[in-house]
């Protein structure tokens, strides 16, 4: 089963700043099989980006994901009001899919 | 619009199944193109992963869930099923089905809006 760790566990900002996530995996991830996810309370996850670095449909290019191997990263230029809450990352690169434990996104 | 919605119980006494059922709309669950999977959220806590349903057939699940979880279809009401037996308090949680498929990457939507399973006597 491949461990996605993410960090840190809470980031504290203010609008208009810059948000940088991190996921680790505990064994190489193919690019193709890593996504992130945006969950804001009493809500289901929102799709952000697929295949390490591919908005989803919708998702404005304030959000951006890169990475590769075992290190992958979502980055959030220019908070907007809208952009706090919880985020996930989550792998397919085995049969067994996992989440990492999730970064929450709060107002500074 | 594809759009998922989970059903089923609310309140499930110790010891017994849990059953769960996702209807999908909007598009048809045996056409092999995607997974059709299910995550559930404990009170507070981050997203766990119990498995997915390929039409086919194809089943994978969680190891820590895997002696206890069934996931199934029925073709003839375009839903999946979730069966978890034997539940304690600690399968208290929401449960979510979600659709995952590849197209430029893996991924996971749409998801249904998720039901609050209690278990308690």
């Amino acid at each position: 089963e491949i461990v996605l760790t993410q960090s840190p566990g809470t980031l504290s900002l203010s609008p208009g700043e810059r948000g940088t996530l991190s996921c680790r995996a505990s064994q190489g991830v193919s690019s193709s099989h890593l996504a992130w996810y945006q969950q804001k309370p009493g809500q289901a996850p929102r799709l952000l980006i697929k295949g390490a670095s591919r908005r989803a449909t919708g998702i404005p290019d304030r959000f951006s994901g890169s990475g590769s191997g075992t290190d992958f990263t979502l980055t959030i230029n220019r908070l907007e009001p809208e952009d706090f809450a919880v985020y996930y990352c989550q792998q397919f690169g085995s049969s067994v899919w996992t989440f990492g434990q999730g970064t929450e996104v709060e107002i500074k | 619009q594809v759009q998922l919605l989970e059903s089923g119980p609310r309140l499930v006494k110790p010891s017994q199944t849990l059953s769960l059922n996702c209807t999908v709309s909007g598009d048809s669950i045996s056409s092999g193109d995607y997974y059709w999977s299910w995550v559930r959220q404990h009170p507070g806590r981050g997203l766990e992963w119990i498995g997915y349903i390929h039409y086919g057939a194809t089943t994978y699940y969680s190891p820590s869930l895997q002696s206890r979880v069934i996931i199934s279809v029925d073709t003839s009401e375009n839903q999946f099923s979730l069966k978890m037996s034997s539940v304690t308090a600690a399968d208290t949680a929401v449960y979510y089905c979600a659709r995952a498929g590849y197209s430029s990457g893996w991924y996971s939507d749409p998801w249904g809006q998720g039901t609050l399973v209690t278990v308690s006597s």
